[in-house]
């Protein structure tokens, strides 16, 4: 079973500009979530999306959105970026959502300049 | 605020030698933990988990023991192997709040050959 699939691997982008990662769960996986990691932070929970819809929210601001498609695969979205959004940005996927160990892909490293 | 700490920020310990990762919880909903292991440039590596139903639970090599009277938690690793040398996490969610994962900051277990 292929595992959780995240592009682009690296990301470059200038203050201001806006950004999209995407992430393609584990197959038969309904849930996707997405942590960022920082050095000063850790890991730290963005959103969580089951069957297309929001269910969980983290403490971000606005400009951090997300969305999740019919087949699962799912989006962020980053607008205005800021220096502080580099970091390390994870998905993970799993089976219903509920007390059931996350599978993480390898992430996007977003650099912004 | 830290909900989840792991006091810790590294670790050494001989191969073939037992590793002890500890973690502290302030959340009494929490009512599930899982540690990951997390190499350079690769997302997180799920471990063991326990239900807070449990206060032991085993996985060849890894145990992980839980002490919800202290809210406390921790990884047992015998034997220890270079291999396993990474950034240990450990991570706590409420039954109610679906994948949204607590993170502790983690811990660096360096085994010495």
């Amino acid at each position: 079973k292929a595992g959780v699939t995240q592009t682009p691997r690296y990301l470059i982008k200038t203050r201001g500009q806006q950004v999209t990662l995407s992430c393609s769960p584990i197959s038969g996986h309904r849930s996707v979530s997405w942590y960022q990691q920082t050095p000063g932070q850790g890991l730290q929970f963005l959103f969580e999306y089951f069957s297309e819809t929001q269910r969980n929210k983290g403490n971000f601001p606005g400009r951090f959105s997300g969305r999740q498609f019919s087949n699962s695969r799912s989006e962020m979205n980053v607008s205005t970026l800021e220096l502080g959004d580099s970091a390390l940005y994870l998905c993970a996927s799993s089976p219903a959502g509920n007390n059931s160990p996350l599978h993480f892909g390898n992430g996007t490293r977003l650099t912004v300049t | 605020d830290q909900q989840v700490k792991q006091n810790s920020p590294s670790l050494s310990v001989q191969e073939g030698r037992i590793s002890i990762l500890n973690c502290d919880y302030t959340n009494s909903m929490f009512d599930y933990f899982l540690w990951y292991k997390k190499y350079p440039a690769e997302g997180p590596t799920f471990l063991i988990s326990i239900s807070s139903i449990k206060d032991k639970n085993e996985d060849g090599r890894f145990t992980v023991f839980l002490n919800k009277s202290a809210k406390h938690l921790s990884l047992h690793i015998v034997p220890s192997q270079p291999g396993d040398s990474a950034v240990y996490f450990c991570a706590a969610s409420e039954e109610s709040s679906g994948d949204k994962l607590t993170f502790g900051t983690g811990t660096r277990l360096a085994v010495r050959p």
